[in-house]
């Protein structure tokens, strides 16, 4: 199976901070990678498919990049509604079970 | 838009089965697929399986392939999962999400609201 492993597992940040999150992949995945934020008492939404491209919808803010095992999330400029858990996925039809990292929960400095 | 309603919360006791269904509109349902991921409590998102609504073709995590059934009604746009043999670590909610599946993805791109189901005796 492949295991997909985030850092860091909380972030602390204020509002209007650039932050990024990292999701690696134990082999290559090619860039079958989505994001996915999630909040309390929430289901997950998703922001990023294909490692870059933005869900319709999603704050141009939210931006993903990386291909192969390495990926990252960025949000440009930290709202006070950005403030949540997030997940990365890899959905490589060849390569199930379909794993999450373990969330990256991103918290109010 | 696109909606997947799920059914309410369940409690069972150990061993016994529970079947959450999962009923969606605003969409062709045919053309995408269901996956099922639960989150126990405080902990992250597990990816359980996901069944075709084309042609009921499934995948299932290995964790839960000999005790899980997923399926489909096409005739009310609706799917169900089925877990056996219940045991107090499966407490968890459990998500329905629509998938859209290629030839080299399966995506989950909307989810349900979520099902709690407490295992307790």
């Amino acid at each position: 199976d492949i295991q997909m492993t985030q850092s860091p597992s909380t972030l602390s940040a204020s509002v209007g901070d650039r932050v990024t999150i990292t999701c690696r992949a134990s082999q290559s995945i090619s860039s079958w990678l989505a994001w996915y934020q999630q909040k309390p008492g929430k289901a997950p939404k998703l922001l990023i498919y294909k490692a870059s491209s933005l869900e319709s919808g999603v704050p141009s803010r939210f931006s993903g990049s990386g291909s192969g095992t390495e990926f990252t999330l960025t949000i440009s400029s930290l709202q006070p509604d950005d403030f949540a858990t997030y997940y990365c996925q890899q959905y490589h039809t060849f390569s199930p079970p379909y794993t999450f990292g373990q969330g990256t929960k991103l918290e109010i400095k | 838009q696109v909606q997947l309603v799920q059914s309410g919360a369940e409690v069972k006791k150990p061993g016994a089965s529970v079947k959450v269904s999962c009923k969606a509109s605003g969409y062709t349902f045919h053309i995408y697929g269901i996956s099922w991921v639960r989150q126990a409590p405080g902990q992250g998102l597990e990816w359980m399986g996901w069944i075709s609504a084309y042609n009921g073709k499934t995948n299932y995590a290995q964790k839960v392939h000999d005790r899980v059934s997923m399926t489909t009604d096409t005739s009310t746009s609706t799917a169900y999962m089925e877990l056996r043999s219940l045991r107090s670590d499966d407490t968890a909610v459990y998500y329905c999400a629509r998938t859209d599946a290629g030839g080299d993805y399966v995506l989950i791109d909307y989810w349900g609201q979520g099902t709690l189901v407490t295992v307790s005796s």
